[in-house]
Formats: structure tokens, C-alpha cells, sequence
């Protein structure tokens, strides 16, 4: 009965390689967020979807690019791999939207540990 | 953009003692979240609480928003309460509604 999902759990690649890390929640929401968390324990959104539509976009390298096939699942590809962008990314979901002077309670998934070598 | 801090950043304890965390921020905000990372890294959200107290169990949380702070406390710490605490607060995001914007963490241990 999980409620956020995400596959892989630790993703070990070398350096300008592809990757893609795959989120589903099975809560009914209708929105889905990317999150990044650096070394030193930061968390940064960096991606949004609303029922499939993108709705924050962070200033993120265009070699990540967020993908929603339907509202339940969110993916994350990353292209090129660097160094840099080893982290734990975590997928979360909210039942509503955020509008401007509102968000809603958010729910994490496990998150995925990408070491790039 | 906005400024979350959260002291102290560091928290040891006995189990059993009581614990204040405190969560700063530099600007006004609409709502604001705690959260609670295990030592296992799952996120689990523990408040929301734009203003005003909310009482969960042994936690309870108190956000001042005239003033810009927002307080954990955590009673009868037992060692599952071991962790990093974060608080987040709702900003402006370039799309024009809100995004969350994590604040520094708090790392406590529980002492058995």
C-alpha cells in the first residue's frame, strides 16, 4: 500500500551517461513535484506537474527533463551525466495544486540515491 | 529569494527530555510544513501550519507569522525521534504560485 513510489532505490553511473528515475503515487493526487537533495542535506524543488501540465519549473539544467504520461506518474531523465549531479532526488505529491497564496500538505516518496562516477 | 533558518543545527538529548526546534524565515509567507527525515531518509510530514498551534502526539508545533517563526516541540523524546527536522515555507516560485523552500534542518539524537 505505498503511497509515493520510486524505482530505482540507488542508481550508480558513470560520468555523461543517461539516466531516468521513475515516480508513481497511488493517492489520487493530481500533482507531483522533483525534489534534489545535496551532501550536505539541502532540499531544492525542482519540478512540478499538475494532471500532466508543468507548473514550477526551477532553474534546473536543461539535461533534466521531467516527463508525466498520466498524473500518477512522474519521471525524471537526466542526460549527460556530471559529478554534480550526484544527490538523492525525491518525488512527492500533493492533492492540490499550489497557487499563488496557497499549497497544499506534500508527500514524500523514499527518494533515489544517484552517484555519478 | 526567501531565507529559511533552523537552529539549533545540531541536537543531542537524553530519551525522555523535552526539545524546542526553531524555524526563522525572512519574509512573509502563506503556509508553512515540518518535516521529519529518518535516519533511513524517508520525509515524512509532521505539520501544516500557516499560523497558530497544532498538537500531534508528543509533537506540537506553534507558527508565529507576524513575526516570522515557527516552533517545534517535541516532548518525551523517545529514540525513533531521532532524525533531521525541516521546516518549509511557502515562496513565490517563477511561475507565479508557491513552491516549498526547505530550511537548513535540525539533526537530533536521541540518547537511550
Amino acid at each position: 500500500d505505498t503511497a509515493v513510489s520510486q524505482t530505482p532505490k540507488y542508481l550508480v553511473t558513470q560520468m555523461g551517461n543517461d539516466k531516468s528515475i521513475k515516480c508513481e503515487q497511488n493517492l489520487g493526487h493530481d500533482t507531483m513535484y522533483w525534489y534534489k537533495q545535496d551532501s550536505k542535506k539541502f532540499l531544492k524543488i525542482m519540478f512540478s506537474y499538475n494532471n500532466k501540465e508543468l507548473i514550477i519549473n526551477e532553474t534546473v539544467p536543461n539535461r533534466f527533463s521531467p516527463k508525466s504520461p498520466d498524473k500518477a506518474h512522474l519521471n525524471l531523465h537526466i542526460n549527460s551525466l556530471e559529478l554534480g549531479d550526484s544527490a538523492v532526488y525525491f518525488c512527492a505529491s500533493s492533492q492540490e495544486a499550489p497557487l499563488r497564496g496557497y499549497t497544499d500538505t506534500q508527500y514524500f516518496g523514499p527518494g533515489t540515491r544517484l552517484t555519478v562516477l | 529569494g526567501i531565507q529559511v533558518e533552523q537552529s539549533p543545527p545540531d541536537l543531542i538529548l537524553q530519551e525522555g527530555a523535552n526539545s524546542t526546534l526553531r524555524c526563522n524565515f525572512s519574509d512573509s509567507v502563506n503556509n508553512l510544513q515540518w518535516f521529519h527525515q529518518n535516519p533511513w531518509g524517508q520525509l515524512i510530514n509532521l505539520f501544516y501550519i500557516p499560523s497558530g498551534t497544532k498538537q500531534n502526539g508528543r509533537l506540537s508545533a506553534t507558527t508565529v507569522a507576524t513575526e516570522r517563526y515557527s516552533l517545534l516541540y517535541i516532548s518525551s523524546s523517545q529514540t525513533t525521534d531521532s532524525g533531521v527536522y525541516f521546516c518549509a515555507v511557502a515562496s513565490l516560485s517563477n511561475f507565479g504560485n508557491e513552491k516549498l523552500t526547505f530550511g537548513t534542518g535540525t539533526r537530533l539524537t536521541i540518547i537511550p
